[in-house]
Parts: C-alpha cells; sequence; structure tokens
C-alpha cells in the first residue's frame, strides 16, 4: 500500500516557467518530508526537505510547501530551466524514527523544453 | 570527497544464481540503508544499518536477501537463489546519524534475472 503518492508521472513545462511537482500521503505519522531528484543512471540525489513544524522551506529556485492537514505538499521550482529535467521522487520519515527509514513515492518525470 | 560506491553497476543472472552486490558508503557515515527500485516504481526500504549492527530488517521480501556489514562500513547484499522478480536496481544510501533523513545514494546496481 503506497503510503507516499505522486499521481502524476510526468509534467511538460517551458523554460523559464514555473513547474509544481505534487504528493500527497495517507500516514499521519509522517512527521519529515524530502524531494530527491534523479538522473538516469544515477542514485537520487537530495534536494530539499521541510519538518512539519514549517508550511514552507525555500532554497534558491526551490521552494516545497507542507499542507498537513490535506496531507499534501508540493515541490515549486521557478524559473524552470533545462537541467531541471529529471525524476522527482517525494519521500517521507515518521515521527520519532530514529532509524531514518524513507518512504518513497513513484517519481515525476519532469520535462523542461527550451 | 568520494561519494557512496556501487559494485557491479550491472549484473546479469540465471535464475537460480547467488549474487552479491557492494556498497561503500562515505566515509564517517554510522547509517547505511538498502533500497530496492522496480521499474516505474520508487525505492523500496529493504535493510537499514547502524555502524555493524543491523537494526532493521523488515523490508527484506524473503530469507533469500542478507545483508551484512561486518566493520561498520562496506556492506554487501546477498540474494541467493535469483528470482525472475529479483530483477530492479538496488539502491544503497548512507547518511550522518544526526541528520539520518538526508541520505546520500550510489549510483545503484542493475541485476536482470534471466
Amino acid at each position: 500500500d503506497q503510503q507516499v503518492k505522486q499521481n502524476s508521472p510526468s509534467l511538460s513545462v517551458q523554460e523559464g516557467r514555473i513547474s509544481i511537482l505534487n504528493c500527497d500521503y495517507t500516514n499521519s505519522m509522517f512527521d519529515y518530508f524530502l524531494w530527491y531528484k534523479k538522473y538516469p543512471a544515477e542514485g537520487p540525489t537530495f534536494l530539499i526537505s521541510i519538518s512539519s513544524i514549517k508550511d514552507k522551506n525555500e532554497d534558491g529556485r526551490f521552494t516545497v510547501f507542507l499542507n498537513k492537514s490535506a496531507k499534501h505538499l508540493s515541490l515549486h521550482i521557478v524559473p524552470s530551466q533545462p537541467g531541471d529535467s529529471a525524476v522527482y521522487f517525494c519521500a517521507a520519515s515518521e515521527r520519532g524514527s530514529t532509524l531514518g527509514r524513507l518512504y518513497f513515492g513513484r517519481g515525476t518525470q519532469l520535462t523542461v523544453w527550451p | 570527497g568520494a561519494g557512496v560506491s556501487q559494485s557491479p553497476r550491472y549484473k546479469v543472472a540465471k535464475r537460480g544464481q547467488d549474487v552479491a552486490l557492494r556498497c561503500d558508503p562515505i566515509s564517517g557515515h554510522v547509517s547505511l540503508f538498502w533500497y530496492q527500485q522496480a521499474l516505474g516504481q520508487g525505492p523500496e526500504f529493504l535493510t537499514y544499518f547502524q555502524n555493524e549492527a543491523q537494526l532493521d530488517k523488515s523490508g527484506l521480501p524473503s530469507d533469500r536477501f542478507f545483508a551484512e556489514r561486518p566493520e561498520g562500513s562496506v556492506s554487501t547484499l546477498k540474494i541467493q537463489r535469483t528470482q525472475q522478480e529479483d530483477s530492479a536496481v538496488y539502491l544503497c544510501a548512507s547518511s550522518l546519524i544526526r541528520t539520518h533523513h538526508e541520505q546520500y545514494f550510489g549510483p545503484g546496481t542493475r541485476l536482470t534475472v534471466t
């Protein structure tokens, strides 16, 4: 049973525009959320994270928004660049977990075209 | 410094063969994770080590899967009597204990069982 869901398998955006990637979760014990980016033939690389005590975290062109009541988070990329084309995974970790096990969504393929 | 490395990068095994996949984590990283990523899916947790201690192996799909990290650094994931459903990318990740959510992934080993 998927506890982290990314319902859009793909997203296509023009360069310079905003990319919005969405993620939903079902487990109310999740309290830390991460976004990873993955290029072909490479492992996922950490992009940005947010704790459940916040509703927004920003790092350069990347902003993550968390809506706890809706169990929803989103990643905004502004402005989008062709180098952002990759698969983006949403991941979550359980409250009080000292082990750090991550639960991943299936990923969204982002394509940024010139 | 070097990132997480994994070997081999690709492995083809005949059904019934045993395989061993190696992971070299980032030096100084106490935590080590193994994930399995099937085609079109997100990474799924297999097992977790803190130093040499295997603290969580709840994600291992069967008793054919075995992992070890005898000296608290390099880890090996062994799959005995491989089956076609074992075909996947096996990802290793490591992290510092205090930021265990932010895991650094290796490039993965793509296992194909024929």
